[in-house]
């Protein structure tokens, strides 16, 4: 079965420092992934997906991931934290059997501090 | 072109009520799907579906939650006779075809219910 764990469900900076949200996914084939995040009171917006094209995969909002096989990782960086970077993170695979459905990690909580 | 368009945005019921979230997928989408997002978790699946069809409702509770998509008008999703449990963010999302690789799902800014 498809799964993905968020190794920590909460990661504080200081604004300026670099980022890294931990993710590992379960997996009997080689999945796509994707990076949501949800702004307080706001709809999830794709961060990031990959999709076996290139392993180091860039986002918006300077964001990027890279897809460890031999690790079964795919953790999110980001070189320097901005305030507005505040928010939850979700890393999600894609449920089995092509119906569309997206099975989402348990999310990480995103403090950045002045 | 609007996004993805949830109402109420908070919803409180008594318990034993009835509560009814829409979801207005964005323009030439055909594609919904459901998530509930319990307190302190991620999103979990629920339901899956396609103009005026249900194609998958793995994740939907056997008694007391349904959907509908019709051919006019929101996708509805509706519980019937709500517990304290079911207080949570519900989160609609749409796609033009069958969410996968290649096809991104845009989420709405969810229905928060609150059973008191």
């Amino acid at each position: 079965a498809q799964s993905v764990t968020q190794l920590d469900s909460h990661v504080s900076v200081s604004e300026g420092t670099p980022v890294l949200l931990r993710c590992n996914y379960s997996s009997s084939y080689s999945p796509s992934l994707f990076w949501y995040v949800q702004h307080p009171n706001k709809g999830l917006q794709l961060l990031l997906k990959y999709t076996s094209a290139a392993t180091l995969v860039k986002g918006i909002n300077g964001f990027e991931a890279e897809f460890k096989k031999s690790e079964t990782s795919f953790h999110l960086t980001k070189p320097s934290a901005h305030m507005s970077d505040a928010a939850e993170y979700f890393c999600v695979v894609p449920g089995l059997g092509n119906t569309g459905k997206l099975i989402f990690g348990q999310g990480t909580t995103l403090q950045v501090k002045p | 072109n609007a996004g993805v368009m949830q109402n109420p945005r908070h919803l409180v019921r008594r318990r034993g009520q009835e509560a009814r979230l829409r979801c207005s997928p964005m323009k030439g989408h055909s594609h919904v799907y459901w998530y509930r997002q319990l307190p302190e978790e991620g999103l979990k699946f629920m339901v899956y579906l396609q103009k005026e069809n249900i194609i998958d409702e793995s994740g939907m509770p056997k008694e007391r939650f349904s959907a509908e998509f019709p051919k006019e008008g929101p996708s509805i999703l509706r519980i019937q006779q709500v517990v304290r449990g079911d207080s949570a963010a519900y989160f609609c999302a749409s796609s033009v075809t069958r969410q996968a690789v290649n096809t991104e799902a845009f989420f709405g800014q969810g229905t928060r219910l609150t059973v008191v």
